[in-house]
């Protein structure tokens, strides 16, 4: 059973880096049948796909998050990463790691990030 | 403001069904699977439907998909207390860009 767990900073300053990661078990990262992803959720709010990474380092990011988005992958670890950059009050939201493969199909639980001073 | 139109809120009375609508365009459903997602109060959101019309295994068939040219639509049988939710809908577009439907909020009276 693939469980997917986020940890990271649940407070971050304004302009700073929020960093986090999703720790993946049960399952291989590097077994090239998915994809991983990233999707935030500003309170009481909707789903916004942030972007994803095969197990090779390829990525993809929403076009308004791109200037400021970097996901990375540690298939030692199997683990793969989020920095958001020059972070706002805008960007505080639950931040979720998901599996893809055509759906997001396992989703980690979610972590609160507050940006604030 | 979100690239899927989907309404704000459905309502419908237990064991009666309901349909939510996820409404694109030729760029993102016209050529692409649609999902659907549940997202329990405080809880992560869980894969309802995948590839238009299929369900993951343990989703029970109360839960069906659609697809027609650029809108989708799911739907709901049996309703129950339980299935008070917000659903949305999920999809891809050409530049390998995933989209989410703004929500909507299930009220069963």
């Amino acid at each position: 059973q693939v469980q997917l767990q986020e940890s990271g900073p649940g407070l971050v300053k304004p302009s700073q880096t929020l960093s986090l990661t999703c720790t993946v078990s049960g399952g291989s990262i590097s077994s090239g049948d998915y994809y991983w992803s990233w999707i935030r959720q500003p309170p009481g709010k909707g789903l916004e796909w942030i972007g994803y990474i095969y197990y090779s380092g390829s990525t993809y990011y929403n076009p308004s998050l791109k200037s400021r988005v970097t996901i990375s992958v540690d298939t030692s670890k199997n683990q793969f990463s989020l920095k958001l950059s020059s972070v706002t009050a805008a960007d505080t939201a639950v931040y979720y790691c998901a599996r893809v493969r055509g759906a997001f199909d396992i989703w980690g639980q979610g972590t609160m990030v507050t940006v604030s001073s | 403001q979100s690239v899927l139109t989907q309404p704000p809120s459905v309502s419908a009375a237990p064991g009666q069904k309901v349909t939510i609508s996820c409404s694109g365009s030729s760029s993102n459903i016209g050529n692409n699977y649609v999902s659907w997602y549940q997202q329990l109060p405080g809880t992560a959101p869980k894969l309802l439907i995948y590839d238009n019309n299929k369900r993951p295994s343990g989703i029970p068939d109360r839960f069906s998909g659609s697809k027609s040219g650029t809108s989708a639509t799911l739907g709901i049988t049996g309703l129950q207390t339980g299935d008070e939710a917000d659903y949305y809908c999920g999809t891809w577009d050409s530049s390998l860009s995933a989209s989410f439907g703004g929500g909507t909020k299930l009220t069963v009276l």
